[in-house]
């Protein structure tokens, strides 16, 4: 199984400010990572798939990089609506695996 | 607009049983792969399971593989998750969501299942 570990756990940011989530995988996935944010109370949402390729209506200032194991979701400037849990998922190989979370909160 | 549903959550003794249905609606069901994954009180997404288009590929986490069995029915546009022999640890909301590539685009508001004594 491919464990995926994101840091930090817990990001603690301002509104307008760049919030950097990493996320390392166990194995090599390629490019086969995609990302979440999830709302309280809400579903979660696709942001990124592929590593890189941002999803149908998702903003600009969210931007995915990677490959291999390593990977980064990269939010530019903070919108208010944005302070919400942040997951990684890989498709590389069964069983399918989520990170744990990143937590972007309001400094 | 693209809608998935989820229904047939509850609450039931360790041991039970329930079945999840989740209905669509808006798009061509059969051409796509679907897939179950839940989320545990205050806890993280948790993948299991995915049955493809046209049903021949099934898959199963191994939390939940032997117990739960994942079904389909295309003519009623409809995904089906058969839970046996629940556990506290099933315990979560239950969510179907609708995959591309095994990732996961579109999704339901989920149904919350309680295994409990």
């Amino acid at each position: 199984e491919i464990v995926l570990t994101q840091s930090p756990a817990t990001l603690s940011l301002s509104p307008g400010e760049r919030a950097t989530l990493s996320c390392r995988a166990s194995q090599i996935v390629r490019g086969y990572l995609a990302w979440y944010q999830q709302k309280p109370g809400q579903t979660p949402r696709l942001l990124i798939y592929d590593a890189s390729n941002r999803a149908t209506d998702i903003p600009a200032r969210f931007s995915g990089s990677g490959s291999g194991t390593d990977f980064t979701l990269t939010i530019s400037s903070l919108e208010p609506e944005d302070f919400a849990v942040y997951y990684c998922q890989q498709r590389a190989s069964w069983p399918l695996t989520f990170g744990p979370g990143t937590r972007v909160d309001i400094k | 607009e693209v809608q998935l549903m989820e229904s047939g959550g509850g609450l039931v003794q360790p041991g039970g049983s329930l079945r999840l249905s989740c209905a669509t609606s808006g798009f061509r069901f059969s051409d796509y792969g679907m897939n179950w994954v839940r989320q545990a009180p205050q806890k993280g997404l948790e993948w299991i399971s995915y049955i493809s288009s046209g049903s021949g590929n099934i898959q199963y986490a191994d939390s939940v593989k032997g117990r739960f069995t994942i079904s389909r029915g295309d003519a009623r546009n409809s995904l089906y998750l058969q839970m046996n022999n629940l556990r506290d640890d099933d315990t979560a909301v239950y969510y179907c969501a609708r995959s591309v590539e095994l990732q996961f685009h579109i999704w339901g508001q989920g149904t919350r299942v309680t295994v409990s004594s």
